[in-house]
């Protein structure tokens, strides 16, 4: 079963605007991290947030955790057209040794 | 500085015939996983090796089984390939076995099981 969950399932914006994905799931984590996949690529690593903390911002790229609510967000702001990739949240849990990636949310930049 | 190399980048096999995916890694990391993807699910966990000569089982490992021949490398082997084995498979790495740094991938195998 997935742990983690991202939502929407698709997202297409225009370049310049900003762009929010969540990323829900169930059981207690050490960490929640942020990864890119280009198409027909590998996994990018974006970013890592502790379960100890609420945010943490990268760039362009602001990451929340709420863990209260068993949730994660990661925002791109003013988006490039570079940006168009499909965006992954994986969970590590406290319970379960292992890195659990959720279905992705698609992103599409539009110049 | 290569990373995380896999080969090969696509294969087509038939149903029944065995073959063996090739990973290896330069960053002198402990922990390696073999993940599949999938249309709408992720990537969901085979294998892992949290370090040399050990290995344990992920979310899906039926019908695949693993190798940790040294540090550097981890291959995935399928036996009896079957349909539902086609798929996009990720090999990745990381520092530690509770990953707090981050997992590099390699950039895929395309597998066809006709």
């Amino acid at each position: 079963s997935q742990q983690g969950e991202e939502d929407p399932q698709a997202l297409s914006i225009q370049e310049g605007e900003n762009a929010t994905m969540n990323c829900s799931y169930k059981t207690s984590i050490n960490n929640l991290q942020w990864y890119r996949q280009n198409s027909g690529r590998g996994l990018v690593h974006l970013i890592l947030i502790r379960s100890n903390e609420r945010e943490k911002h990268s760039g362009r790229l602001r990451v929340t955790l709420d863990t209260s609510k068993k949730s994660s967000s990661l925002l791109i702001t003013a988006s490039r057209a570079a940006d168009t990739a499909s965006y992954f949240c994986a969970t590590d849990r406290t319970s379960y040794d292992k890195v659990i990636f959720g279905p992705g949310t698609s992103l599409s930049v539009i110049p | 500085n290569a990373g995380v190399t896999q080969t090969p980048k696509f294969q087509v096999l038939k149903t029944g015939q065995s073959m063996t995916l090739q990973c290896a890694q330069d960053m002198n990391h402990n922990s390696m996983y073999w993940y599949r993807q999938d249309p709408g699910m992720g990537l969901r966990l085979i294998y892992y090796s949290a370090s040399e000569g050990t290995t344990d089982k992920g979310e899906v490992p039926n019908g695949y089984n693993v190798s940790r021949l040294n540090k550097r490398e981890f291959s995935l082997r399928l036996e009896s390939a079957a349909p539902s084995q086609t798929s996009v498979y990720f090999c990745a790495s990381s520092e530690q076995r509770r990953p707090n740094t981050e997992a590099f991938f390699g950039q895929g195998t395309r597998l066809t099981v006709v």
